[in-house]
């Protein structure tokens, strides 16, 4: 999945820990999204952003989960305090625009584990 | 609430045969549906995807059909090659952002 970039690849934090997953979109892309997957299950949309907007929150956990896409540098999920369900792979994607004609495109995606 | 479903956790096919990826949904608000890839550890590769203003779409190997009557669509892979192998995933958006995925069909080609 040339393009997205995801990092880190692997995460393993102890409970109660934060972790700060980053996301650099395809070159030219202005927006970001972020999905989570849990074992056996599809991908569930979380949070859209755009440059220092967020546009839609609706999937994302209402406490310790938040996530920005600065003017500079890369888009960030943060959950704070995590807890063994946080526990999944966590996958950003970008676009050139609204989703008609400009599909999605995903990075490799960030595994999380929690101990 | 699975607006989106993939009854078949897999599939298995012979190289050089049609696979057939199937995939209905419940929302009529959806208007815009794509069908993904995906190898172990690597994130979904989009193959696809479909308007609801039209009923079919194709690309090499890879036609997808809608039916929006009966809210369903399917991916159509032919010939069937063994690279094919890997979770297929439809989604489908009604507001222009998000995606919403179906669980998924693993889909194995024998050769």
């Amino acid at each position: 999945n040339a393009g997205v970039m995801q990092n880190p690849r692997h995460l393993v934090r102890r409970r109660g820990q934060e972790a700060r997953l980053r996301c650099s979109p395809m070159k030219g892309h202005s927006h970001v999204y972020w999905y989570r997957q849990l074992p056996e299950e599809g991908l569930k949309f979380m949070v859209y952003l755009q440059k220092e907007n967020i546009i839609d929150e609706s999937g994302m956990p209402k406490e310790r989960f938040s996530a920005e896409f600065p003017k500079e540098g890369p888009s960030i999920l943060r959950i704070q305090q995590v807890v063994r369900g946080d526990s999944a792979a966590y996958f950003c994607a970008s676009s050139h625009g609204r989703l008609e004609g400009q599909p999605q495109h995903f990075g490799d995606g960030t595994r999380l584990s929690i101990l | 609430d699975q607006q989106v479903k993939q009854n078949s956790p897999s599939l298995s096919v012979q190289e050089g045969r049609i696979s057939i990826l199937n995939c209905d949904y419940t929302n009529s608000m959806f208007d815009y549906f794509l069908w993904y890839k995906k190898y172990p550890a690597e994130g979904p590769t989009f193959l696809i995807s479909i308007s609801s203003i039209k009923d079919k779409n194709e690309d090499g190997r890879f036609t997808v059909f809608l039916n929006k009557s009966a809210k369903h669509l399917s991916l159509h892979i032919v010939p069937s090659q063994p690279g094919d192998s890997a979770v297929y995933f439809c989604a489908a958006s009604g507001n222009g952002n998000k995606l919403v995925f179906g669980a998924g069909t693993i889909l194995r080609v024998k050769s």
